[in-house]
């Protein structure tokens, strides 16, 4: 497509469960980025993918997140027995890499944990 | 390490007065400065971005902003705003390394358009 998709846009979920997120960045784009945004808040940073690997991991709040990339391009956040406070938008965004800065940010996915 | 900042959470002002929209980052070395736009429901568009040449720098909607190295500063302005224009605005920095380049983000300051 066009654009950064993600999927689910929506994600009502039960607390305990897993849920994993998936990205499709722009085709050809080699960094890979991974948000949240709680309601009100910023945008808090949680990993970063150039290529398949990721550089920095340093986001990701706890052990229940983990994140992966496949093929240099598809990118699933995964999050292992989701918390109510786990209830936010995830945003993902993708740029060009080094020859060009600019990132492209997807609709996000609204996860809700009841 | 790097860092962004932005100095005001919220911001109220009347339609056509100017704004300003203050952001101050913290690194050692070269950077690269964003600003993006995320209206009510919508995902975040880019607003204007820094990369080298004139530090006076134009975007989309009449905005502009003007990068100063020696504050590490990129702040954001529109001399006349409108009733639109309110969203919440973030600033961000793009850092080069060996590991490929790393954009980090301010925590957003929600400009409020008043009639």
């Amino acid at each position: 497509g066009a654009g950064v998709s993600q999927s689910p846009s929506n994600k009502v979920t039960e607390k305990g469960k897993d849920v994993e997120l998936r990205c499709d960045p722009i085709s050809g784009h080699t960094a890979l980025y991974w948000y949240r945004q709680s309601l009100g808040q910023g945008l808090e940073f949680l990993i970063y993918f150039q290529g398949n690997s990721a550089p920095d991991k340093s986001g990701l709040p706890s052990d229940r997140f983990s994140a992966e990339r496949t093929g240099g391009s598809v990118s699933t956040l995964t999050i292992q027995r989701t918390q109510q406070e786990d209830s936010a938008v995830y945003l993902c965004a993708s740029s060009l890499g080094r020859s060009n800065t600019e990132a492209f940010f997807g609709q996000g996915t609204r996860l809700t944990v009841v | 390490a790097q860092s962004v900042t932005q100095l005001d959470s919220q911001v109220p002002v009347f339609e056509e007065a100017p704004v300003e929209l203050r952001c101050n980052y913290s690194s050692s070395v070269s950077v690269y400065l964003f600003w993006y736009v995320q209206y009510p429901n919508q995902g975040l568009q880019l607003l204007l971005k820094y990369l080298s040449g004139s530090t006076l720098v134009k975007g989309i909607n009449g905005f502009e902003a003007e990068f100063n190295k020696s504050q590490t500063s990129f702040h954001l302005r529109k001399p006349s705003v409108h009733i639109s224009d309110t969203a919440e605005y973030f600033c961000a920095v793009i850092i080069f390394n060996n590991a490929g380049n790393m954009l980090t983000f301010g925590g957003g300051t929600r400009l409020m358009v008043k009639p």
